[in-house]
């Protein structure tokens, strides 16, 4: 059964620095990855889709990459604003039935 | 604009009434999904359906039920079996194969 961890659990960094968020997942067999990020309170709204045969999405300041064969993905955030701030969750598509999800990095960007 | 529509964003219902959690698809997707979400966990799949008058049970089925007669649509009823049904619910739609998913804006239930 396929898991995914991201680390750290929280972060809380000053404005303007880069900084980077890991997720592991322990089945390579995926399709693509999705990085999230959710509001409090509200939905998810998709950031970057890699599909299994890509190495890395970039999508403004914001750069995602994936290592199937070791079950990694990162995503880096470049020149962070206090608008980032945010839970960003990290899911992996092996089949079917949909999205098998990371519990999760709550960011805290201080002004 | 095309998108998924949850309603209602906040529902509140008594212990041992059943509850359903609406979703409207107008993606022309052929996959719907019903996820929860609890404090500080991540997302956990309840139901999902790949075709109209099919569904199939996720991680944590019991106590909910689906039902999928058009393409469009995909509502989630919380039963009175559900132990812990106070959660937020999110519905999710996708292509075939490798399409990324695609959320509502979410349910908030709580059951008191």
């Amino acid at each position: 059964k396929q898991e995914v961890t991201q680390i750290p659990a929280a972060l809380s960094v000053p404005e303007g620095e880069n900084l980077v968020l890991n997720c592991s997942f322990t089945d390579s067999a995926i399709y693509n990855l999705q990085w999230f990020r959710q509001d409090p309170g509200k939905g998810l709204t998709s950031l970057l889709l890699i599909q299994s045969s890509q190495r890395e999405q970039t999508s403004g300041r914001l750069n995602a990459s994936l290592d199937k064969s070791s079950g990694r993905s990162t995503l880096y955030i470049a020149a962070s604003q206090p608008g980032d701030s945010a839970t960003y969750l990290c899911a992996v598509r092996g089949g079917a039935d949909g999205l098998t999800f990371g519990k999760g990095t709550h960011l805290i960007i201080q002004p | 604009d095309g998108g998924i529509t949850q309603s209602p964003k906040y529902l509140f219902r008594k212990e041992g009434q059943n509850v359903t959690l609406s979703c409207e698809q107008n993606l022309n997707h052929d996959a719907m999904y019903w996820y929860r979400q609890d404090p500080g966990q991540g997302l956990r799949l309840i139901y999902y359906s790949q075709i109209v008058n099919d569904f199939q049970k996720g991680d944590i089925a019991e106590g909910y039920s689906v039902s999928r007669e058009k393409k469009e649509s995909f509502p989630l009823t919380v039963t009175s079996a559900q132990k812990n049904p106070t959660a937020f619910y999110l519905c999710a739609s996708s292509g075939t194969g490798d399409s990324p998913l695609h959320f509502g804006n979410g349910t908030r239930l709580t059951v008191t």
